[in-house]
């Protein structure tokens, strides 16, 4: 049973736009949900990460929306570039237990 | 460049071979994981080391092996593996096994092909 589910598959998106990704999850126990950027070759390397207390986290060009109530996360990323084309991970954890991975977005950015 | 270091980066061997990934932290961090990845997927849960002891083992067959030496070294020993076993394996560390909202921190990971 996948415990964080993550939309869409593959994005791409023009130079200059907003790319949204999505995930879902129904365990409300998870209490920290972490973004990860992860290029060919290099391993997942943490972009963004946001707490249930908080309904939006901004850090430069990347922004997290959270929904407690629907049970739903977000990434923004404004101003999109071609160096951001990678693949995109959501996460969600529980204090002392593992990390929960969605299913990735590959995102692509054309010039 | 990632503050976890993976060893070799690259590893080809034979389904009979022996062989040792290798990962090291120098963070202080009390936490240890190894994944295991495929192409485009997500990392895949195979041991946690909290205090350098085994705390979870996700039913990963026996021809992999974990082991943690010290508090900054952590080691995957392979025997015996199969075509499906080639994937990226990942290390990575977190800052204590159970304090929570804390990230994991991932190395650039050893890329294996089993022949």
């Amino acid at each position: 049973q996948q415990q964080v589910k993550q939309s869409p598959q593959s994005l791409i998106v023009q130079k200059g736009g907003i790319s949204i990704i999505n995930c879902a999850y129904e365990n409300t126990a998870f209490d920290y949900f972490p973004w990860y950027q992860q290029f060919p070759g290099k391993g997942p390397a943490l972009l963004i990460a946001i707490r249930p207390d908080v309904s939006e986290k901004k850090e430069g060009r990347f922004t997290i929306s959270f929904n407690k109530s629907a049970k739903q996360f977000s990434l923004h990323i404004m101003d999109s570039q071609p160096g951001d084309s990678a693949t995109y991970f959501c996460a969600a954890s529980i204090p002392g237990n593992q990390f929960y991975f969605g299913t990735g977005t590959s995102l692509t950015v054309i010039p | 460049d990632t503050e976890v270091t993976q060893t070799p980066k690259h590893l080809v061997m034979g389904m009979t071979n022996k062989k040792s990934l290798k990962c090291e932290q120098h963070m202080g961090h009390r936490a240890m994981y190894w994944y295991k990845q495929k192409a485009k997927k997500p990392p895949e849960l195979m041991f946690v080391y909290s205090y350098e002891k085994l705390s979870i083992n996700e039913s990963v067959p026996s021809r992999f092996s974990p082991e943690c030496p010290n508090s900054s070294l952590l080691n995957l020993h392979l025997h015996a593996l199969q075509p499906e076993d080639s994937a990226l394996y990942l290390c990575a560390s977190e800052t204590e096994p159970t304090s929570g909202n804390q990230p994991q921190h991932f190395g650039d990971g050893t890329r294996l092909s089993i022949l």
